[in-house]
């Protein structure tokens, strides 16, 4: 079946870092493609999302381009808050039925000042 | 509108208790999703409607779990005869036609506790 798998975390940087966050995907057909991101105590919010090939997802600085020639979906900032410590999820919706969202485990990132 | 509302936001069961969760999905959306998370985990899939009819479900909704989607709006999530092992966050999602190409918004969720 379909999956994702996102880098080994916690991640720890420092205010103004570069952030990349891996994210790889297996999936029969043409996924579309989420970053969430999970505050504490809190529901998702979608970050940002990419439907097809070389698709860029931007949202709030964070960028992830759609890679389909190396299942890809990564994640980068070119420079971090305070404020973006979350837990952050990598997730593909199925092309077909009930197109539900396939989550990678998440990546808890934690930004010191 | 204000999105996707869950109720209630904690709940603390003994076990062998029923506990019902139930979701407000935004209005004019049609799809419904219920996913488990559990801790340090991403959410898993649970079950999927589509207006009123249940569409699909995962093995993890074993028969102690029922969902149901009256009329096609809010939905409600059962779990009879409650075991430690069902304590997680429970989220709901709601989408307008494909997700994919419009997005899930998602609820808080609703953390169950079972002692």
């Amino acid at each position: 079946g379909d999956s994702v798998t996102q880098m080994e975390g916690p991640v720890t940087l420092s205010e103004e870092a570069f952030l990349t966050i891996n994210c790889t995907y297996t999936a029969t057909g043409y996924p579309s493609l989420f970053w969430y991101v999970q505050y504490p105590g809190e529901g998702l919010q979608l970050l940002l999302k990419a439907t097809k090939a070389d698709d860029k997802g931007s949202n709030k600085g964070f960028e992830a381009t759609y890679r389909k020639e190396t299942t890809s979906f990564h994640l980068e900032k070119g420079s971090v808050q305070v404020s973006d410590s979350a837990v952050y999820f990598c997730a593909l919706s199925d092309a077909q039925g009930a197109q539900k969202l396939v989550f990678g485990q998440g990546t808890r990132l934690t930004i010191n000042p | 509108d204000t999105g996707v509302s869950q109720d209630p936001r904690h709940k603390i069961t003994k076990r062998g208790q029923n506990v019902t969760f139930r979701c407000d999905p935004i209005s004019e959306h049609n799809r419904l999703y219920w996913y488990r998370q559990t801790l340090g985990q991403g959410p898993e899939f649970l079950t999927y409607f589509q207006n009123e009819a249940q569409l699909e479900k995962s093995r993890l909704l074993s028969d102690r779990f029922s969902a149901e989607r009256p009329k096609g709006s809010f939905s409600t999530l059962e779990i009879q005869r409650t075991e430690q092992g069902d304590s997680a966050m429970y989220l709901c999602a709601s989408s307008l036609g494909s997700g994919g190409a419009y997005g899930y918004t998602f609820g808080s969720g609703t953390r169950l506790t079972v002692v």
